[in-house]
C-alpha cells in the first residue's frame, strides 16, 4: 500500500459525459502527479501540482482539467468523454528534492471505461 | 527528442532464470532514471533511482546498471520468481524540470 488514494475505482460512463477522478496523497506530500495508461500503452504523463499550484503539463488534452485544493487532495475532470478516453487514471504523489527528481508513490488507479 | 526505449518489449523466463531488461534515452539534459515494476492493473513501485554518477544500484534481486555516456540503463533480474511477473518501466527525469519520460516498459512472464 503506497498510502496515495484514489476513487472511484471503477468508473462506466457514457460518451459526451464528465466525469471527476480524485486523489488523496500521502500524508505530508506536496506533489500530485496524473497520468494515463491506455489499455497496453505506457504510462502518460497528464500534469503535475505542487501544493496548490501548477508546476507541468504534459499530453492533457483541453477537455481535460485538474486542481489541487487546501487540503491537497486533487481532483481530475474530464468532460466531453470519447471512446478513446477509456484507460486506467494513475495519480501519484511525492515530497519533491527541486527539480532534481523525487520518488513518486502510485495509487492504485481509476479504471474509466466510456461506452 | 526526449525518448526512453525500452527492449524487449515482452519476454517469458522459467522460474529460477536470470534476465536482463535494456533500457536507451535521449533524454537531455539528464537527471536520474528510475526503473518501476507495474504488476496488471495496479500503480507502479520505484525500484532504484540513479543519478549520473552512479553506476549500479540494487535492491534485492533487481541489480539496475547506467551508462550515462551511452545513455544506456539495465535492469537485472537474479533466480526470478513467480511473482516478478509484471511490467517494467524506464522512466527518466528531465533535469531543472517537472517532467519525466516514460518508456511503454517491458512486459516480463516468469513460468513455474
Amino acid at each position: 500500500d503506497s498510502g496515495v488514494t484514489q476513487t472511484p475505482k471503477h468508473l462506466i460512463t457514457a460518451t459526451g459525459q464528465r466525469v471527476t477522478l480524485r486523489c488523496s496523497p500521502r500524508s505530508g506530500d506536496l506533489s500530485v502527479y496524473w497520468y494515463q495508461q491506455s489499455l497496453d500503452q505506457g504510462l502518460q504523463f497528464l500534469i503535475h501540482y505542487y501544493n496548490g499550484e501548477e508546476r507541468a503539463k504534459g499530453n492533457i488534452l483541453e477537455r481535460f482539467s485538474a486542481q489541487q485544493f487546501p487540503d491537497l487532495h486533487s481532483e481530475l475532470n474530464l468532460s466531453s468523454l470519447e471512446l478513446g478516453d477509456s484507460a486506467l487514471y494513475f495519480c501519484a504523489s511525492s515530497i519533491p528534492s527541486g527539480t532534481s527528481g523525487d520518488t513518486q508513490y502510485f495509487g492504485p488507479g481509476t479504471r474509466l471505461t466510456v461506452l | 527528442k526526449n525518448q526512453v526505449e525500452q527492449s524487449p518489449q515482452s519476454l517469458i523466463i522459467l522460474e529460477g532464470k536470470n534476465c536482463t531488461l535494456q533500457c536507451n534515452y535521449t533524454v537531455s539534459p539528464f537527471s536520474n532514471l528510475r526503473w518501476y515494476k507495474q504488476d496488471t492493473g495496479r500503480g507502479p513501485v520505484s525500484l532504484t533511482i540513479m543519478t549520473f554518477s552512479e553506476n549500479t544500484k540494487s535492491n534485492g534481486r533487481y541489480t539496475a546498471t547506467l551508462d550515462a555516456d551511452t545513455k544506456q540503463s539495465s535492469l537485472h533480474i537474479t533466480a526470478s520468481q513467480l511473482s516478478d511477473s509484471a511490467s517494467y518501466i524506464c522512466v527518466v527525469h528531465v533535469a531543472g524540470t517537472y517532467k519525466y519520460i516514460f518508456g511503454t516498459g517491458t512486459r516480463l512472464k516468469v513460468l513455474a
